[in-house]
């Protein structure tokens, strides 16, 4: 167990419907990651937050937003969906965000869109 | 711009023989690398990773890899497999600069054959 909590675990929704990621991570980690992993993508960064600020932005959609909370945790919200969109998303946790720091993973949220 | 490249997107190995995933990199300074392993329906768990240092680094599970420079490999390593290592296997480097955000491998699915 990472530390690092992802809801829901599973997640079922038609195209075109928008739906919410959440993410908490672990105690004292100020910053959030997140990544999509996909079978023709692979894992792929999306986004970082350090703090409530965005720090990096990866190959996230327009469609797609982030952000963090005061209370450090995170979400990701995924809008008019497309059937392309069904993945596997994967929250991650570091201390500071800085280059080179060891990301702890959540068990990720299941997205099928139908 | 850094890419991970895993060669080999399945291995079979018997229980009890060695192993040796490939991980080649590509990124211009001194990266930092990394090694996590996924098991059916769950996160992405830490190996071992490498900052700098010693070029041959040591992880959970009796794992171990080598950092290569002048071949920009990463290769990890185990001696003797266990059934409990079948899972998938990902190599990732880490940028420097403002952000952290790691660019992975497609990862190797490993079977252990009885």
């Amino acid at each position: 167990d990472s530390g690092v909590t992802q809801t829901p675990k599973h997640l079922i929704t038609a195209t075109g419907q928008r739906v919410t990621l959440r993410c908490s991570p672990r105690s004292g980690d100020l910053s959030v990651y997140w990544y999509q992993q996909s079978l023709d993508q692979g894992l792929q960064f999306l986004i970082q937050y350090y703090n409530g600020e965005e720090r990096a932005k990866g190959n996230i959609l327009e469609r797609f937003s982030a952000q963090q909370f005061p209370d450090l945790h995170s979400e990701l919200n995924l809008s008019s969906l497309e059937l392309g969109d069904s993945a596997l998303y994967f929250c991650a946790s570091s201390v500071y965000g800085g280059g080179g720091e060891t990301q702890y993973f959540g068990p990720g949220t299941r997205l099928l869109v139908l | 711009a850094q890419s991970v490249t895993q060669p080999d997107i399945h291995i079979t190995v018997s229980e009890g023989a060695s192993l040796e995933l490939r991980c080649n990199y590509s990124y211009g300074a001194t990266p930092y690398l990394f090694w996590y392993v996924q098991s059916p329906g769950q996160g992405l768990q830490l190996l071992l990773k490498y900052f700098s240092g010693d070029t041959l680094v040591q992880g959970i599970k009796g794992f171990e890899a080598e950092f290569k420079r002048s071949q920009s490999s990463f290769n990890l390593r185990k001696p003797s497999v266990h059934w409990s290592d079948a899972a998938e296997y990902f190599c990732a480097v880490g940028a420097s600069g403002t952000g952290n955000q790691f660019y992975f491998g497609t990862g190797t699915s490993l079977t252990v054959i009885p």
